[in-house]
């Protein structure tokens, strides 16, 4: 019952190292999201694609990149870690149908040091 | 502004009574939907339940109803006969606008639910 998949569930990095969080849906959805939770800030849109090749900033962009080369496979770089990068990663996916849900991954807890 | 508002961090419940966690949201758009997640301390988003803009009847999904009040923008969540297992972290979201199938979801700041025995 694989949806949503994210490469890891646990990351430490060092402050300056460029970061990949890889994601994977199974479910030819459309678009491909990567939100980032805080405590007390709920979860802040970084970046999310409704096409191969298509990406659009969210609220909270700075400091990251995407890259969607392929319809189920949606990448979140961070190009220089810094410490206020450590954080829960998500990212989700969802069909062109408005009125359905978003799929979630089970997230990645960054650490940057 | 806050899209959306969720102005309980936390609320607590006795098991087996009702809640209502609140939720009012802020748009310009006609046409937009309403989504409720619950993440469990394990970290998973379990959607619950959606409410579209031009819905006559409140939406309702097992124990979870959402209480829709257009002209206050409120979507309030109900959750009837608390279990324990409904402890958990609650989010309030909203997708807005024309061709809202390619907009993101925006989510607001979350309540934490704690059901006592």
């Amino acid at each position: 019952d694989v949806k949503v998949t994210q490469s890891s569930r646990y990351l430490v990095k060092r402050t300056g190292e460029k970061v990949f969080l890889e994601c994977v849906q199974d479910m030819d959805h459309e678009n491909m999201f990567w939100y980032r939770q805080d405590p007390g800030l709920g979860l802040r849109l970084i970046y999310f694609s409704y096409d191969v090749k298509m990406k659009e900033k969210g609220d909270i962009p700075e400091g990251y990149s995407v890259s969607r080369e392929k319809k189920e496979r949606f990448s979140l770089i961070l190009e220089s870690a810094s410490t206020n990068q450590t954080s829960m990663y998500l990212c989700a996916s969802s069909p062109l149908d408005s009125r359905k849900s978003v799929d979630f991954g089970p997230g990645t807890r960054l650490l940057v040091l | 502004a806050q899209k959306i508002t969720q102005t309980q961090p936390g609320m607590f419940v006795q098991e087996k009574e009702a809640v209502t966690l609140d939720c009012t949201y802020d748009t310009s758009d006609q046409s937009y939907g309403l989504f409720w997640y619950k993440q469990p301390s394990s970290g998973e988003m379990i959607f619950l339940i959606y409410q579209g803009s031009y819905d006559e009847q409140n939406a309702t999904e097992g124990r979870y109803s959402l209480n829709f009040q257009k002209a206050r923008k409120s979507a309030n969540l109900v959750i009837s006969a608390s279990q324990l297992g409904d402890s958990a972290m609650y989010f309030c979201a909203m997708r807005e606008g024309l061709r809202a199938g390619r907009r993101a979801l925006t989510f607001g700041s979350g309540t934490r639910l704690q059901v006592q025995p």
